[in-house]
């Protein structure tokens, strides 16, 4: 069974200082990843996808993610932290090919100070 | 082109009342998914469907939950004779085909039994 694991429950960062946030999957093969973000009280908004290709993902709001396969890991990263990037980020993963459901990792809360 | 609806954003119930959460799709989308947020957890699938159809439920409790999606009209997730367990944040995604990395996610219904 795929699973997702975001090994940090709560990250504190300065704002204006570079993050990365953690994500390591398990599943057989290379799956579709995802990253999301959860403003309090609001639903999601996806901030990247990889499926293949170029393992350097691009997103909105500044926000990267590189897939290593040999690490299976899917992290993020956005170089300059904004305040209003305070949030909650949950990354997620689901089988290639055809329906499958989506599998959220616990996410990682981001607090950002001045 | 209007997001996700969910209505109500805000429920509260009593134990053993029932609670009727409703998800309108984006215009053109015609496979709904819920999904299920516990306080400090992230989203749990619970059920995807298309219209009239039950594609997957294996991420609904046996008893009390059920979902539909009519052929006309929202798509409803009921909740029977709830407990104070089911206190939780339930989203509702959207997507035009069956692929996952096209879900597209509601504002959530956070309900609250008391």
């Amino acid at each position: 069974a795929q699973s997702v694991t975001q090994p940090d429950i709560h990250i504190t960062v300065s704002e204006g200082a570079s993050l990365e946030l953690r994500c390591n999957y398990s599943y057989g093969a290379t799956p579709y990843l995802f990253w999301y973000v959860q403003s309090p009280g609001q639903g999601l908004q996806l901030l990247l996808k990889y499926f293949s290709g170029d393992t350097l993902v691009q997103g909105i709001k500044g926000f990267e993610a590189e897939f290593k396969r040999s690490q299976s890991s899917f992290n993020l990263r956005k170089p300059s932290v904004h305040w209003s990037d305070a949030a909650e980020y949950f990354c997620a993963v689901a089988p290639l090919g055809g329906y499958q459901k989506v599998t959220f990792g616990t996410g990682t809360k981001l607090q950002v100070i001045p | 082109n209007a997001g996700v609806m969910q209505n109500p954003r805000h429920l509260v119930r009593r134990r053993g009342q029932e609670a009727r959460l409703r998800c309108s799709p984006m215009k053109g989308h015609s496979h709904v998914y819920w999904y299920r947020q516990l306080p400090e957890e992230g989203l749990k699938f619970m059920v995807y469907l298309q219209k009239e159809n039950i594609i997957d439920e294996s991420g609904m409790p046996k008893e009390r939950f059920s979902a539909e999606f009519p052929k006309e009209g929202p798509s409803i997730l009921r909740i029977q004779q709830v407990v104070r367990g089911d206190s939780a944040a339930y989203f509702c995604a959207s997507s035009r085909e069956s692929y996952a990395y096209e879900q597209y996610f509601g504002p959530g219904t956070r309900l609250t039994v008391t």
